[in-house]
């Protein structure tokens, strides 16, 4: 049983450009949350996706948006990239709102913007 | 004041101690606890995760929640140099909800 996949594992940017991850959920999981962990520092939430639309939202800008897929898998676009975008994406799933089972998290993208 | 408080230490153990890693938080709203064990340049990994107060066993590893206090722990006993890693704790409000993560500690076990 696949855990949560992420792609690409790694990625070098420049300021200004947009960048997109994706992010498998776990098997039976329908929901799909991204989380954002700068160097040194928890994970900070930025959204959630389930039945395809956003339901909630962290203290992200705009340039964050996402969307995720009939087959629950998810992406986490960033726009106009800043220096300050640099660090690790995360993507956790879980199976929703039915029960409660923690969230379970992938490896990561690293994303490095220069 | 964030609403989660975590040391990020580093904390050095010698292998065989018993560790401690608290955080403290200010949402009495908070009903689901968990710690996660994080790898450098790894995702999280799951370790323990309880609901309201009390105290949850798994192998080597006890999770305790003082809700009154707004303070949880976890204890590793036996530590072993593989037990290195950054620990984080998290916290969310109910099912569904975002979780909220300290800083993380960071953990070093000296063989």
């Amino acid at each position: 049983d696949a855990g949560v996949t992420q792609s690409p594992t790694h990625l070098i940017k420049t300021r200004g450009q947009q960048v997109t991850l994706r992010c498998s959920p776990k098997s039976g999981h329908d929901t799909v949350s991204w989380y954002q962990q700068a160097l040194g520092q928890g994970p900070q939430f930025i959204f959630q996706y389930y039945e395809e639309e956003e339901r909630q939202r962290g203290n992200f800008p705009d340039r964050f948006s996402g969307h995720q897929f009939p087959n629950y898998s998810s992406e986490l676009n960033v726009n106009a990239l800043l220096l300050g975008d640099s660090a690790l994406y995360l993507c956790a799933s879980s199976p929703g709102f039915r029960e409660q089972e923690t969230q379970y998290f992938g490896p990561g993208t690293r994303l490095l913007v220069l | 004041q964030k609403e989660v408080e975590q040391d990020p230490g580093p904390l050095s153990v010698p292998e065989g101690a018993i560790v401690s890693l608290n955080c403290t938080y200010s949402n009495s709203a908070f009903q689901y606890f968990m710690w996660y064990r994080q790898y450098s340049r790894k995702g999280p990994e799951l370790l323990m995760y309880t609901y309201s107060s009390g105290n949850k066993e798994d192998g080597r590893f006890t999770a305790q929640v003082d809700k009154s206090s707004k303070y949880i722990s976890l204890f590793i006993r036996d530590s072993q140099p593989s037990d290195s890693a950054t620990y984080l704790c998290a916290m969310s409000k109910g099912v569904g909800y975002k979780y909220i993560f300290g800083t993380g500690t960071r953990l070093k076990v000296l063989a």
